[in-house]
């Protein structure tokens, strides 16, 4: 199986500040990853595809980027709203694996 | 549009059969492949397998020899049968649409949670 490792677990910003989350693949996924955002008692919701395609109606501040193994998630100015936890999930083969997960606060 | 909502019993007895229905509205069955994910509280999120829209499933191998994925299109719905089920079964069972050949779920229902205990 892929193992996806997420990193921080954790971790805390400032308002309007940019955060990055990395994703990191056990093996070559040619940008078969996405990118969810889950709120406390909710579903997660589709942020991104292909690496770096952004979901409809995600708001432009949410990027990706990376090939190979690395990839990462940008948050270019945080907001209230973006608090939640991230996972990223890989696509390449099947059992289809998921991140551990990164719990952003607001600091 | 599109929509999916997961029913079943909150609770199932240790050693017991769990039996989740996902009825979905908003597309076809034979159109779309349905997965199911789980997630324990508070922890991550387990991929558990999928019905293609062709009527194929594929099952996670850590899962294969206590899951079974079934499908009524007249009904649109997805059925998940586990047996054998313990403490550690405990989760919010979704039920989630993919688009057409690819992998990412882009739309999940509102999960139901599977509490197993006696």
């Amino acid at each position: 199986d892929i193992q996806m490792t997420q990193s921080p677990a954790s971790l805390s910003a400032s308002l309007g500040e940019t955060v990055t989350i990395q994703c990191q693949a056990s093996e070559d996924i040619y940008s078969g990853l996405a990118w969810y955002q889950q709120k406390p008692g909710k579903s997660p919701q589709l942020l991104i595809y292909g690496a770096s395609s952004l979901q409809d109606g995600v708001p432009s501040r949410f990027s990706g980027s990376g090939s190979g193994t690395q990839y990462s998630l940008k948050i270019s100015s945080m907001q209230t709203e973006d608090e939640g936890v991230y996972f990223c999930q890989q696509g390449l083969k099947y059992p289809l694996t998921f991140g551990s997960g990164t719990k952003l606060e607001i600091k | 549009q599109v929509q999916l909502k997961e029913s079943g019993p909150g609770l199932v007895q240790p050693s017991q059969t769990l039996s989740l229905t996902c009825t979905v509205s908003g597309f076809s069955l034979m159109d779309y492949s349905v997965h199911w994910v789980r997630q324990p509280p508070g922890k991550g999120l387990e991929w558990m397998g999928r019905m293609k829209y062709d009527g194929d499933t594929y099952y996670n191998s850590a899962l294969k020899s206590r899951l079974s994925i079934s499908r009524d299109t007249s009904k649109s719905q997805v059925f998940l049968k586990m047996n054998s089920l313990q403490t550690e079964d405990t989760a919010i069972y979704y039920c989630t649409r993919v688009e057409f050949g690819a992998y990412w779920f882009a739309y999940w229902g509102q999960g139901t949670l599977v509490t197993v205990s006696s």
